[in-house]
């Protein structure tokens, strides 16, 4: 079976330019995560979604960062305009069953950002 | 506040046993998990304990005690491939929103 699969793996630009990430889920999963890890602020939690829907945004930085789900099986995370601080390694996770404790989270390979 | 507290790094030989501790003060619990990521990597799912005791998965075994907010990763005949960095993650709600400790990077050597 496929697991999360984002894109891009890789992504260079310069400050100011808008980015888009993008993550496939695991078939049936219906919860969803965005996560930032970097090396002095460790993996943060941005947002999750639950069937499509956001459930807490309250970890995502300011409003340059937006999510979208706009269907179970694609999310996008956005930042407009991007600043050399947002640099960081972006991972999605998913996971099946929200009231099922023994479920994990399962994480895509990561969207690795440099903003120049 | 809420934190997750675990040890920066465990430096240990091939075959011998490493444990990581981890103390938790979260606004709410409903488990602990432990993830392992290797350089450049993404996290991988290891154990979740939900109630108090030991889950055992092969050569790695976790621990939960709530009433001391306390657990452990237990991991036995350490092999080189097992350099990673470990992180503890308390589901906090019941969304399945899980918060990360700051990770601990073990380092086997021969």
């Amino acid at each position: 079976d496929a697991g999360v699969i984002q894109s891009p793996r890789h992504e260079v630009t310069e400050m100011g330019q808008e980015v888009t990430l993008r993550c496939k889920p695991i078939s049936g999963h219906n919860s969803l995560f965005w996560y930032r890890q970097t090396m002095m602020r460790g993996l943060e939690l941005l947002i999750y979604f639950n069937n499509n829907v956001p459930i807490d945004d309250s970890g995502m930085p300011e409003d340059r960062f937006s999510a979208k789900m706009p269907n179970a099986s694609f999310s996008t995370l956005k930042i407009q305009p991007s600043e050399p601080r947002d640099s960081a390694v972006y991972f999605c996770a998913s996971r099946a069953r929200a009231g099922d404790s023994n479920q994990p989270q399962h994480f895509g390979d990561g969207t690795r950002l440099s903003i120049l | 506040g809420q934190s997750l507290e675990q040890p920066s790094e465990v430096t240990a030989v091939e075959g011998a046993i490493v444990q990581i501790n981890c103390t938790y003060q979260t606004s709410g619990f409903y488990g602990l998990s432990w993830y392992q990521q290797h350089d450049g990597g993404a996290p991988t799912f290891l154990s979740y304990n939900g109630l108090d005791g030991l889950e055992e998965t092969g050569r790695f075994s976790s621990f939960l005690s709530r009433s001391d907010s306390y657990g452990y990763l237990l991991l036995q005949e350490l092999q080189m491939k097992d350099s990673a960095s470990y992180f503890c993650a308390v589901r906090d709600n019941s969304w399945g929103k899980f918060q990360f400790g700051a990770g601990t990077q073990v380092v086997v050597t021969p």
